[in-house]
């Protein structure tokens, strides 16, 4: 089946650092691919997506590209703010599953200091 | 615009009490789901629903039940709770028309089994 796998927080940086989160995947098909992000004490929120290869997903500074051939969609951001503390979570949906299900990552928890 | 609403915020139950957690969506979407937030683990299917009326077991069913009795309402059950069922609990929403969309959540139920 499919299934996501992203890098192990927490990440720790200080203002106005680079930013950059990994996420690979394993999918049949050609699926969609998302970053989520939940501020604290909220739901999950779309970040930014993907829906297919060579596709830049861009959103509030951060980008990601789907890299079909390195099954990749890292996060980046060029210069974080505090405010944008909070847990990412990069996720997919596809053929895999019948199409209906959203496959998550575990999350990877981020703090910016000031 | 509401998007997806939950209800109740929070609960507290004692062990093998039951109750039923609401989620209704104003968006017309077809797919509805219910997953579990536990630390380090991400999220996980409960159920979820492809129309009114339909229901399938994601990750993680056992102890709880669900019902589409409307299509802007997806009620999550849990008949007997057990301290294992503490947990953040979301749903999500989406449009079940043309590839795979993302999901719109709820701001979460937080439940306490003691």
């Amino acid at each position: 089946g499919n299934s996501v796998t992203q890098m192990e927080g927490p990440v720790t940086l200080s203002e106005e650092a680079f930013l950059t989160i990994n996420c690979t995947y394993t999918a049949t098909g050609y699926p969609s691919l998302f970053w989520y992000v939940q501020y604290p004490g909220e739901g999950l929120q779309l970040l930014l997506k993907a829906t297919k290869a060579d596709d830049k997903g861009s959103n509030k500074g951060f980008e990601a590209t789907y890299r079909k051939e390195t099954t990749s969609f890292h996060l980046e951001k060029g210069s974080v703010q505090v405010s944008d503390s909070a847990v990412y979570f990069c996720a997919l949906s596809g053929e895999g599953d019948g199409g209906f299900k959203t496959i998550f990552g575990a999350g990877t928890r981020l703090f910016v200091k000031a | 615009n509401a998007g997806v609403t939950q209800t109740p915020k929070f609960r507290v139950l004692k062990t093998g009490q039951s109750m039923t957690l609401l989620c209704a969506q104003d968006m017309n979407h077809e797919y509805m789901y219910w997953y579990r937030q536990d630390p380090g683990m991400g999220l996980r299917l409960i159920h979820y629903s492809v129309g009114e009326g339909t229901t399938a077991k994601g990750e993680v069913p056992d102890g709880y039940n669900v019902s589409r009795l409307k299509k802007q309402n997806f009620l999550l059950g849990l008949e007997s709770a057990a301290p294992s069922q503490t947990s953040v609990y979301f749903c999500a929403s989406r449009d079940g028309q043309g590839n795979y969309g993302p999901l719109h959540f709820g701001n979460g139920t937080r439940l306490t089994v003691t």
